[in-house]
């Protein structure tokens, strides 16, 4: 089956910092990607379309500048956090479309 | 904008019995997709079963099954001979990418 992964799967950071997180997908390309944002016990928040070759499309309330979304390869989107602060903490999940959706497992991003 | 409610925050079954899961969704559209995943502890989403809206026949895969109400615009997901490997997070998802709040399964041995 089709697998996307995301690196780092955990990253701490201090404030004001940027965080860079990977989504691949390993055995097949995508066009488009997904960004989410999940919250504890919440449910999934889409963030971002992320095309490759042109620029993301945002979600309503989605800061572009804080958030940016790369897709400059058909298997690989990144997600920069920039100056990130502690309401950022969150669990970040990527997916790519390949006729369905595949989800990677994941990025929870604490920012202390 | 479409909106999905699933008004269960959690839910309970017996193993080896059923549950039907509740999905409520809005759109003006006539032509869509609905999902369910399952999200279990290890927060890897899982695709449990897709409907297309234009097919009026409830999809079904291996224990689940949908019963899809366009008019209703109800999407409602059973899981028979429940097992307890079915103990997660189940979302009901509008074309992929607007999800619902979800809904808790716990499975009781």
């Amino acid at each position: 089956g089709a697998v996307v992964s995301q690196h780092p799967s955990r990253v701490i950071c201090k404030s004001g910092t940027s965080v860079k997180i990977e989504c691949r997908s390993l055995d097949f390309q995508a066009t488009t990607m997904f960004w989410y944002r999940q919250f504890p016990k919440q449910s999934l928040m889409l963030m971002a379309t992320s095309n490759e070759g042109s620029k993301a499309t945002y979600e309503q309330g989605v800061e572009k500048d804080k958030f940016l979304i790369n897709h400059a390869s058909l298997t690989l989107s990144t997600l920069t956090v920039t100056s990130a602060h502690p309401e950022d903490s969150s669990f970040y999940i990527c997916s790519a479309l390949a006729g369905e959706q595949f989800f990677g497992p994941g990025t929870r991003l604490t920012v202390l | 904008a479409q909106t999905v409610t699933q008004s269960q925050p959690e839910m309970s079954v017996q193993e080896a019995e059923t549950v039907t899961l509740s999905c409520t969704y809005d759109t003006s559209e006539s032509d869509y997709y609905l999902f369910w995943y399952k999200q279990p502890p290890s927060r890897q989403m899982i695709l449990v079963i897709r409907q297309e809206a234009y097919k009026q026949q409830n999809a079904t895969e291996n224990r689940f099954s949908v019963n899809f109400q366009k008019a209703a615009k109800s999407f409602s997901l059973k899981i028979s001979d429940s097992q307890l490997g079915d103990a997660a997070m189940y979302f009901c998802a509008y074309n992929d990418m607007r999800f619902g709040a979800g809904t808790r399964l716990t499975v009781k041995p």
